[in-house]
């Protein structure tokens, strides 16, 4: 089955610094990458998504980018601010169905 | 609005005891999910539905098992509660195949194995 690893499990920037979080994943079939960000307290919740035939996808200050030779993407967070504090998770799948998720990384942004 | 509902935030069992957790939701989604969230092990897939009555386990279905009658309905069943078993469970809801990808999350359950 597919295996999605994150690393590393805790990032802290300071405020204004771009963060750039990265995951790998195993099964070269998975053709959709997803990030979940989730507040203290809260569900989980989509913040931006890519299917492997595109190469980048931009939505205001967040970026993801996908390699799909290496197996792995990443997803790029500018300007940060502090309520961009939160864990971050990445995951794969094959065409919509089931969904892996990496082990997650807090991100902490300092003031 | 897009709403997957938990039956409860909170639950307090005993060892030994037969567990039902319930998931709802209200976007006719084909694909249903649980996780289990523990701290620095992320979100474990438990079990997965892709139609009614169809389903496949995930990476740790030990000990678990589930059901879905219904479209909007999926359960999760403890069938003999144990304290390894303490976690948050959290359920979540997506379309099929094919089409748009996004997981839609309930709002968890907090279950502690006495």
């Amino acid at each position: 089955g597919e295996n999605v690893e994150q690393h590393p499990s805790t990032l802290s920037v300071q405020e204004g610094d771009s963060a750039v979080i990265k995951c790998t994943y195993s099964d070269s079939a998975s053709n959709y990458f997803p990030w979940y960000k989730q507040e203290l307290g809260k569900r989980p919740q989509l913040i931006i998504d890519i299917r492997s035939n595109v190469g980048e996808k931009k939505d205001q200050r967040i970026a993801v980018t996908l390699n799909k030779t290496a197996k792995h993407f990443s997803l790029h967070i500018t300007e940060t601010q502090p309520e961009d504090s939160a864990v971050y998770f990445c995951a794969a799948s094959r065409s919509n169905s089931k969904l892996t998720f990496g082990k997650g990384i807090t991100l902490s942004v300092r003031p | 609005d897009v709403k997957v509902t938990q039956s409860s935030r909170y639950l307090v069992k005993r060892t030994g005891e037969k567990v039902f957790l319930e998931c709802v939701q209200d976007m006719d989604h084909e694909n249903m999910f649980w996780y289990r969230q523990d701290p620095g092990l992320g979100l474990r897939l438990i079990y997965f539905s892709y139609d009614v009555k169809m389903k496949e386990k995930g990476d740790i279905p030990e000990g678990y098992s589930v059901s879905r009658e219904k479209k909007e309905r999926f359960s999760l069943i403890l069938e003999s509660a144990s304290t390894n078993q303490t976690s948050m469970y959290l359920c979540a809801s997506s379309l099929g195949p094919g089409r748009k990808g996004e997981a839609f999350f309930g709002q968890g359950t907090r279950l502690t194995v006495v």
